[in-house]
């Protein structure tokens, strides 16, 4: 069975401080992984794809980042914090090409001060 | 663009009433749309309920219902009598390019025993 591991659950940074946020699946080779970010009240909004290795795609330009380093790994991170960056950030991965069934992990919860 | 729009929150029900909430989308950039109702539960992640990818069809789970209705680009989700566990949020989304899902800003669901 496929799992997927955020972390770290939950985070208070400071505004100007860096920010690292990581996201593992398992038991599923070459996924397709996905960041998605909710501010508060806001839409769960795509930031970020990537469909192998090394290669990263921007949906969202909010001064972040993303990387593969790793075949199951997704790593998303920025230099400086902003306080627009609060919110909650999910990573997903999808089950298939065609079903485009998003599975998603259990959240990072990010408060920037 | 493509975007979802659905019911604004919350909506509170009395257990054993009907519910509707109701969600259009407009798909400028997807030949052939998707759709999907997800769902978080209180204290779980957010998760796939049901999934439609034929207009015309209608997708079940849980005793919630949505049909894919080409004509009024809709996929409203109903449930003929609610229960106390079916308080969550609700989010419709629409995808169909296997790189981007689109979410709607999700409608908080309170049901009152």
């Amino acid at each position: 069975a496929q799992t997927i591991h955020q972390w770290p659950v939950a985070e208070i940074k400071a505004v100007g401080s860096p920010l690292s946020l990581g996201c593992t699946i398992k038991g599923k080779s070459s996924p397709n992984l996905y960041w998605y970010w909710q501010a508060t009240g806001g839409t769960l909004q795509q930031l970020f794809y990537s469909i192998t290795v090394g290669q990263v795609e921007s949906v969202v330009q909010l001064n972040l980042s993303a990387s593969r380093p790793k075949d199951d790994q997704f790593i998303l991170s920025t230099e400086k914090l902003l306080l627009s960056h609060s919110g909650f950030y999910l990573c997903a991965w999808i089950r298939g090409a065609s079903a485009e069934t998003l599975y998603f992990g259990s959240g990072t919860r990010l408060t920037v001060l | 663009g493509d975007s979802v729009t659905q019911t604004e929150g919350p909506v509170t029900v009395s257990e054993s009433e009907s519910l509707i909430i109701n969600c259009t989308y407009s798909a400028t950039s997807i030949a052939y749309p998707n759709l999907f109702w997800y769902v978080r539960y209180p204290g779980e992640g957010l998760q796939l309920l049901l999934k439609v990818i034929t207009a015309g069809q209608k997708g079940s789970s849980r005793g919630f219902e949505a049909t894919y209705n080409k004509e009024t680009t809709s996929f409203h989700l109903q449930k003929a009598s609610v229960q106390e566990s079916d308080s969550a949020v609700y989010y419709c989304a629409l995808g169909g390019n296997t790189n981007k899902v689109v979410f709607g800003t999700g409608t908080r669901l309170q049901v009152l025993p």
